[in-house]
């Protein structure tokens, strides 16, 4: 089946660690993103990226870090440096091009809970 | 102000009903619209797009109104099965496929 995979569904970190959050398409598309989603609030960009090697910063990307070494692969790191890092965390991937519009696919999500 | 604004709700609704939902968008330069639906504890998924002309898919009915900025959803003979969270989404012109979200208006379907 293709899709998008997140793991894990369930994490939970000390406060001060690092932790990577893992994201696989086999959609074969371009571009990925990770947004997080908080209570009452709508979804918010954090990194994207249209290709390979490449990645952009998105709204919030203070504290958060990526890699695109693999077009399947999409890993967001939430470093000690965020300061709210508990979330839901979604990522999803798309065809890429400008001045069109492609759905967005989104993975199960990751909810981290930093205590 | 907020690029894309939802009501929240909850609209609590009993199955059978008509109910309709609005979003306002900031931006003039936004090029794209959609309704994604977001279950309790999951991923958003697409919808339905939202065409200048208006269009429909089955029971569900979106609108675009350009000039006061503002799209809505009508949901039609409501199911149990539409309870979900809708979010409005929004497309800047020359954005690649950047998206914007708002918060999500909550539909509560009831017996």
């Amino acid at each position: 089946d293709g899709g998008i995979t997140q793991s894990p569904k369930y994490l939970f970190r000390k406060e001060g660690q690092n932790v990577t959050l893992s994201c696989e398409q086999n959609l074969n598309h371009d571009a990925m993103y990770w947004y997080r989603q908080d209570p009452g609030q709508g979804l918010r960009l954090i990194y994207y990226s249209q290709i390979v090697n490449d990645f952009q910063k998105g709204d919030i990307a203070e504290g958060y870090s990526v890699s695109r070494e693999k077009k399947e692969s999409f890993p967001l790191t939430v470093t000690s440096a965020q300061k709210n890092p508990t979330a839901f965390y979604l990522c999803a991937s798309s065809i890429w091009g400008q001045g069109s519009s492609y759905e967005q696919y989104f993975g199960p999500g990751t909810r981290l809970t930093v205590t | 102000r907020k690029e894309v604004e939802q009501d929240p709700g909850p609209f609590n609704v009993p199955e059978g009903a008509t109910v309709a939902f609005n979003c306002t968008y900031s931006n003039s330069a936004s090029q794209s619209f959609f309704w994604y639906r977001q279950d309790c504890r999951k991923e958003p998924k697409l919808l339905m797009s939202v065409y200048s002309s208006g269009n429909e898919d089955g029971r569900f009915t979106a609108q675009l109104n350009r000039a006061s900025q503002y799209i809505s959803l009508l949901i039609r003979d409501s199911k149990l099965s539409d309870s979900a969270t809708y979010l409005c989404v929004v497309k800047l012109t020359g954005g690649g496929n950047k998206l914007t979200f708002g918060t999500g208006t909550q539909l509560k379907v009831e017996l």
